[in-house]
């Protein structure tokens, strides 16, 4: 089941914040957090973990709302290097573990 | 530099034939993922194997197949090629299942084009 994340794009000043939401219709275990830049592959952000737990190497936050089914990335006075494709991927209670599904992705455009 | 190596990078073929894209896996990954990225698409999950092992399958067509090998490395062959299969493709590693705390460590992709 794709998660569905919101907004499809969002267009920044350098400075600004932003939130990207992800939903799923059905109870999760974890979430997922990946950005693409054009033309690269995507680079892992963080991980929400049912319960709770969190991993991550960017200054990025993240929230989990396990009774929601729901997850939000707040981007903090971006930078221009925040552009890019943003993709929560999660995996569902009830499935295999290792179906890690993605959404269509948020476009963020940082401006100067 | 993720560590994990896809080949080739570009491939350019004909609809109605087949090809296989390989990757290595980072070192001591036992997971590896292979995901479909078409133009302003997401990343379709295709299929996942850990150990040797298929562990989870997506929307993979019938004419694609993938096995992974037991020097970890992987490869997915796709057949009867349409014009409709051009695409990135993507294969990834992780230690472990992604359920867990597996970071999933992408490599920079096959670019494959049907005419």
């Amino acid at each position: 089941q794709q998660p569905v994340q919101s907004p499809q794009a969002v267009i920044l000043r350098e400075g600004e914040d932003a939130v990207i939401n992800c939903s799923s219709s059905k109870a999760l275990y974890s979430v997922h957090w990946y950005r693409q830049k054009h033309g690269e592959a995507p680079v892992f952000l963080m991980i929400l973990l049912k319960g709770g737990e969190q991993k991550g190497h960017e200054k990025i936050s993240a929230s989990f709302n396990e009774k929601k089914q729901q997850s939000s990335l707040y981007l903090t006075a971006s930078q221009l290097s925040y552009s890019g494709t943003y993709f929560c991927g999660t995996v569902n209670y009830g499935g295999s573990q290792g179906n890690l599904i993605f959404g269509k992705g948020t476009k963020l455009s940082v401006k100067p | 530099d993720s560590g994990v190596t896809q080949t080739p990078k570009h491939l350019i073929t004909a609809t109605g034939q087949r090809v296989t894209l390989r990757c290595s896996p980072r070192s001591g990954d036992l997971s590896v993922y292979w995901y479909q990225q078409s133009l302003d698409q997401g990343l379709q999950f295709l299929i996942q194997y850990y150990n040797g092992e298929e562990r989870a399958k997506g929307n993979i067509l019938e004419r694609f197949s993938a096995q992974q090998f037991p020097d970890l490395h992987s490869e997915l062959n796709l057949s009867s090629l349409e014009l409709g299969d051009s695409a990135l493709y993507f294969c990834a590693s992780s230690a472990g299942l992604a359920g867990g705390t597996g970071e999933l460590f992408f490599g920079e992709g096959s670019r494959l084009t049907v005419l």
